[in-house]
Protein backbone atom coordinates (compact mmCIF):
# COMPACT_ATOMS: atom_id res chain seq x y z
CA UNK A 1 0.00 0.00 0.00
CA UNK A 2 1.54 3.04 -0.95
CA UNK A 3 -0.69 5.18 1.80
CA UNK A 4 -3.10 8.07 1.34
CA UNK A 5 -3.52 9.36 -2.36
CA UNK A 6 -5.09 13.40 -2.87
CA UNK A 7 -5.88 13.62 -6.44
CA UNK A 8 -5.43 16.73 -7.57
CA UNK A 9 -2.47 17.53 -6.29
CA UNK A 10 -3.40 21.44 -7.44
CA UNK A 11 -5.95 23.03 -8.57
CA UNK A 12 -6.54 26.70 -9.98
CA UNK A 13 -10.09 27.92 -10.16
CA UNK A 14 -11.84 31.08 -11.23
CA UNK A 15 -14.16 32.56 -8.38
CA UNK A 16 -17.85 30.90 -8.23
CA UNK A 17 -17.16 27.64 -9.94
CA UNK A 18 -17.36 24.60 -8.53
CA UNK A 19 -14.26 22.42 -7.01
CA UNK A 20 -14.06 18.47 -6.41
CA UNK A 21 -11.48 16.77 -4.59
CA UNK A 22 -10.80 13.08 -3.94
CA UNK A 23 -8.93 11.11 -1.04
CA UNK A 24 -7.83 7.46 -1.35
CA UNK A 25 -7.29 6.09 2.26
CA UNK A 26 -4.98 3.49 3.34
CA UNK A 27 -7.11 -0.04 2.67
CA UNK A 28 -8.46 -1.32 5.40
CA UNK A 29 -8.98 2.11 7.44
CA UNK A 30 -12.30 2.81 8.64
CA UNK A 31 -11.76 6.07 9.26
CA UNK A 32 -11.33 9.20 7.52
CA UNK A 33 -10.75 13.29 8.16
CA UNK A 34 -10.59 16.19 6.04
CA UNK A 35 -8.57 18.75 7.71
CA UNK A 36 -7.66 22.62 5.79
CA UNK A 37 -4.65 24.68 6.11
CA UNK A 38 -4.03 28.05 5.29
CA UNK A 39 -0.58 30.00 5.61
CA UNK A 40 1.22 30.26 8.79
CA UNK A 41 -1.65 28.03 10.52
CA UNK A 42 -1.51 24.27 11.28
CA UNK A 43 -4.25 21.66 9.79
CA UNK A 44 -8.00 22.90 10.83
CA UNK A 45 -10.70 19.87 10.71
CA UNK A 46 -13.38 19.97 8.39
CA UNK A 47 -14.99 16.79 9.14
CA UNK A 48 -14.43 12.80 9.32
CA UNK A 49 -16.34 9.50 8.45
CA UNK A 50 -16.18 6.02 10.28
CA UNK A 51 -16.89 4.02 7.34
CA UNK A 52 -19.42 5.30 5.01
CA UNK A 53 -21.14 7.93 8.47
CA UNK A 54 -20.34 11.50 8.34
CA UNK A 55 -19.85 11.32 12.48
CA UNK A 56 -18.35 15.08 12.88
CA UNK A 57 -18.53 18.38 10.89
CA UNK A 58 -16.69 21.74 11.87
CA UNK A 59 -18.56 24.70 12.11
CA UNK A 60 -15.58 25.97 9.23
CA UNK A 61 -17.81 23.64 6.97
CA UNK A 62 -20.23 26.46 5.75
CA UNK A 63 -23.28 24.96 3.44
CA UNK A 64 -20.77 25.36 0.59
CA UNK A 65 -18.72 22.24 1.42
CA UNK A 66 -19.95 18.92 1.33
CA UNK A 67 -18.62 15.65 1.90
CA UNK A 68 -18.97 12.55 0.86
CA UNK A 69 -17.62 8.61 1.35
CA UNK A 70 -20.27 6.54 -0.04
CA UNK A 71 -19.02 3.10 0.30
CA UNK A 72 -16.69 3.34 3.26
CA UNK A 73 -13.67 3.45 0.75
CA UNK A 74 -12.35 6.77 -1.27
CA UNK A 75 -13.83 9.85 -0.04
CA UNK A 76 -14.56 13.38 -2.06
CA UNK A 77 -14.81 16.87 -0.70
CA UNK A 78 -16.85 19.64 -2.92
CA UNK A 79 -16.69 23.10 -2.56
CA UNK A 80 -19.87 24.74 -4.74
CA UNK A 81 -19.08 28.69 -5.46
CA UNK A 82 -15.86 29.05 -4.76
CA UNK A 83 -14.28 32.36 -3.07
CA UNK A 84 -11.19 33.94 -2.51
CA UNK A 85 -11.07 32.45 1.05
CA UNK A 86 -11.41 29.02 -0.13
CA UNK A 87 -7.35 29.30 -0.80
CA UNK A 88 -5.62 26.72 1.20
CA UNK A 89 -3.82 23.54 1.44
CA UNK A 90 -6.89 20.93 1.74
CA UNK A 91 -5.21 17.53 3.48
CA UNK A 92 -7.25 14.03 4.31
CA UNK A 93 -6.21 11.59 6.51
CA UNK A 94 -6.84 8.18 7.40
CA UNK A 95 -6.87 5.91 10.56
CA UNK A 96 -7.78 2.40 11.86
CA UNK A 97 -9.79 2.04 14.90
CA UNK A 98 -8.60 1.30 17.58
CA UNK A 99 -5.18 3.29 16.65
CA UNK A 100 -4.84 6.90 17.41
CA UNK A 101 -2.29 7.94 14.77
CA UNK A 102 -3.96 9.33 11.42
CA UNK A 103 -1.84 9.07 8.20
CA UNK A 104 -1.59 11.93 6.32
CA UNK A 105 -2.17 12.34 2.40
CA UNK A 106 -0.09 14.95 0.46
CA UNK A 107 -3.23 17.43 0.22
CA UNK A 108 -4.23 19.28 -2.90
CA UNK A 109 -3.67 22.73 -3.31
CA UNK A 110 -6.35 25.40 -4.16
CA UNK A 111 -5.82 28.62 -5.60
CA UNK A 112 -8.81 30.73 -5.87
CA UNK A 113 -8.66 33.86 -8.71
CA UNK B 1 -12.95 24.22 21.82
CA UNK B 2 -8.69 23.54 22.23
CA UNK B 3 -6.49 26.23 22.18
CA UNK B 4 -2.93 24.89 21.55
CA UNK B 5 0.28 27.16 21.70
CA UNK B 6 3.47 26.01 20.20
CA UNK B 7 6.89 28.05 20.70
CA UNK B 8 8.66 29.20 19.56
CA UNK B 9 7.36 29.80 15.82
CA UNK B 10 10.37 29.61 14.31
CA UNK B 11 13.98 28.39 15.08
CA UNK B 12 17.06 28.08 13.16
CA UNK B 13 20.02 25.51 14.37
CA UNK B 14 23.63 25.10 13.68
CA UNK B 15 23.82 21.50 12.35
CA UNK B 16 25.00 19.56 15.07
CA UNK B 17 23.35 21.52 18.21
CA UNK B 18 20.51 20.15 19.94
CA UNK B 19 17.22 22.04 20.46
CA UNK B 20 13.97 21.85 21.59
CA UNK B 21 10.27 23.31 21.39
CA UNK B 22 7.56 23.47 23.53
CA UNK B 23 3.54 22.55 23.13
CA UNK B 24 0.78 23.72 25.71
CA UNK B 25 -2.48 22.91 25.70
CA UNK B 26 -5.94 23.20 27.84
CA UNK B 27 -5.27 20.04 30.34
CA UNK B 28 -8.68 19.71 30.51
CA UNK B 29 -10.94 16.54 28.98
CA UNK B 30 -7.40 15.42 27.75
CA UNK B 31 -7.18 12.08 25.87
CA UNK B 32 -3.73 12.08 23.65
CA UNK B 33 -0.87 14.50 22.21
CA UNK B 34 0.43 14.10 18.67
CA UNK B 35 3.86 15.22 17.23
CA UNK B 36 3.98 15.57 13.39
CA UNK B 37 7.13 16.40 11.45
CA UNK B 38 5.92 18.07 8.10
CA UNK B 39 8.03 18.67 5.22
CA UNK B 40 8.24 21.14 2.34
CA UNK B 41 6.10 19.34 -0.53
CA UNK B 42 5.50 15.95 1.34
CA UNK B 43 2.49 14.58 3.47
CA UNK B 44 2.80 15.20 7.57
CA UNK B 45 4.35 12.29 9.08
CA UNK B 46 3.18 10.87 12.57
CA UNK B 47 5.83 11.34 15.02
CA UNK B 48 4.46 10.25 18.69
CA UNK B 49 1.32 9.68 20.19
CA UNK B 50 1.26 9.95 23.95
CA UNK B 51 -1.78 9.55 26.10
CA UNK B 52 -0.58 9.33 29.76
CA UNK B 53 0.84 11.94 32.52
CA UNK B 54 5.00 11.80 32.35
CA UNK B 55 5.31 9.53 28.69
CA UNK B 56 8.42 9.66 26.87
CA UNK B 57 9.04 8.54 23.75
CA UNK B 58 11.87 8.22 21.54
CA UNK B 59 12.55 7.72 17.91
CA UNK B 60 16.25 8.01 16.96
CA UNK B 61 17.83 11.15 17.93
CA UNK B 62 13.99 13.07 18.27
CA UNK B 63 12.40 12.61 21.96
CA UNK B 64 9.08 13.62 23.42
CA UNK B 65 7.95 14.39 26.82
CA UNK B 66 4.35 14.70 28.08
CA UNK B 67 3.23 16.82 31.12
CA UNK B 68 -1.53 16.11 30.99
CA UNK B 69 -1.83 18.02 34.01
CA UNK B 70 -0.12 21.03 33.86
CA UNK B 71 -0.43 20.68 29.97
CA UNK B 72 2.10 20.65 28.56
CA UNK B 73 4.77 18.62 25.80
CA UNK B 74 8.63 19.22 24.85
CA UNK B 75 10.04 17.77 21.69
CA UNK B 76 13.38 17.13 21.81
CA UNK B 77 15.84 16.70 18.49
CA UNK B 78 19.22 15.49 19.55
CA UNK B 79 22.20 16.67 17.05
CA UNK B 80 20.11 18.51 14.12
CA UNK B 81 20.82 17.20 10.87
CA UNK B 82 19.79 18.66 7.62
CA UNK B 83 17.38 16.62 7.02
CA UNK B 84 15.53 17.40 10.10
CA UNK B 85 14.19 20.63 9.14
CA UNK B 86 10.48 21.17 8.69
CA UNK B 87 7.64 22.38 10.48
CA UNK B 88 6.73 20.05 13.93
CA UNK B 89 3.14 20.28 14.75
CA UNK B 90 1.62 19.16 18.04
CA UNK B 91 -2.20 18.22 18.28
CA UNK B 92 -4.50 17.07 21.23
CA UNK B 93 -7.86 15.29 21.01
CA UNK B 94 -10.19 15.32 23.29
CA UNK B 95 -11.20 11.26 22.92
CA UNK B 96 -10.38 8.27 21.00
CA UNK B 97 -11.35 9.31 17.17
CA UNK B 98 -12.44 12.74 17.55
CA UNK B 99 -10.25 15.42 15.67
CA UNK B 100 -6.96 16.49 16.42
CA UNK B 101 -6.47 20.34 17.13
CA UNK B 102 -3.41 21.48 15.36
CA UNK B 103 -0.81 24.44 16.98
CA UNK B 104 0.61 26.48 14.33
CA UNK B 105 3.72 24.65 14.70
CA UNK B 106 7.26 25.72 14.93
CA UNK B 107 9.77 26.23 11.62
CA UNK B 108 12.64 24.40 12.04
CA UNK B 109 15.71 25.23 9.42
CA UNK B 110 18.96 23.71 10.25
CA UNK B 111 22.47 25.32 9.11
CA UNK B 112 24.89 23.91 7.53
Amino acid sequence: DTGVSQDPRHKITKRGQNVTFRCDPISEHNRLYWYRQTLGQGPEFLTYFQNEAQLEKSRLLSDRFSAERPKGSFSTLEIQRTEQGDSAMYLCASSFAGSETQYFGPGTRLLVL
Amino acid sequence: ILNVEQSPQSLHVQEGDSTNFTCSFPSSNFYALHWYRWETAKSPEALFVMTLNGDEKKKGRISATLNTKEGYSYLYIKGSQPEDSATYLCAPSHSSASKIIFGSGTRLSIRP
